[in-house]
């Protein structure tokens, strides 16, 4: 059972184009987060939500959109793709805030997003 | 938010103890100390997280220093599937903000 999923593992598309990135988990948590990985490998938090609601949004893009018709699922919309979105996006899910020291962080395997 | 500094890369020798070091010097008194890593191509995995005391679970030990200004993680024997990115981090109000981590190499 794959706990948190992403759909799908790789995108390829040209600049301008709009796109969508799929996640779901199934453990039953409150928090999803999107994070980014860039060609240098640095990992860095895009969005987190708690029971639907946004709780961070870390200076992205207005291309750059959540969504979390539920619990279960954050999707991420992208509008008007550049090249310097060429990217790993990674998914990831927590019960509660993972800043509290309480609850790890579960993450998805990614999805490699290339633009053209 | 706690800044944490790590070696860019370690070796070590496959069924041999590997000791990860991380400073962080800025840590306040409640946040807490993570360990992530992430094997390729796959995303970060929790490894351990712990505040004061030392902590042990299946993966791996965290021996947190008095000062709480550096931690160690201790993988007690290593494997070839331990090859991966370890990050330490120091967690921010809400968010765990992942620095550039040590690339762990185990030889066979």
């Amino acid at each position: 059972d794959t706990a948190v999923s992403q759909t799908p593992k790789y995108l390829v598309t040209q600049m301008g184009n709009d796109k969508s990135i799929k996640c779901e988990q199934n453990l039953g948590h409150d928090t999803m987060y999107w994070y980014k990985q860039d060609s240098k490998k640095f990992l860095k938090i895009m969005f987190s939500y708690n029971n639907k609601e946004l709780i961070i949004n870390e200076t992205v893009p207005n291309r750059f959109s959540p969504k979390s018709p539920d619990k279960a699922h954050l999707n991420l919309h992208i509008n008007s793709l550049e090249l310097g979105d060429s990217a790993v996006y990674f998914c990831a899910s927590s019960q509660g805030y993972s800043g509290t020291g309480s609850s790890p962080l579960h993450f998805g395997n990614g999805t490699r997003l290339t633009v053209t | 938010d706690a800044k944490t500094t790590q070696p860019n890369s370690m070796e070590s020798n496959e069924e041999e103890p590997v000791h990860l070091p991380c400073n962080h010097s800025t840590i306040s008194g409640t946040d807490y100390i993570h360990w992530y890593r992430q094997l390729p191509s796959q995303g970060p995995e929790y490894v351990i997280h712990g505040l004061t005391s030392n902590v042990n679970n299946r993966m791996a030990s965290l021996a947190i220093a008095e000062d709480r200004k550096s931690s160690t993680l201790i993988l007690h024997r290593a494997t070839l599937r331990d090859a991966a990115v370890y990050y330490c981090i120091g967690d921010s109000s809400y968010k765990l903000i992942f620095g550039s981590g040590t690339r762990l190499l185990v030889r066979p």
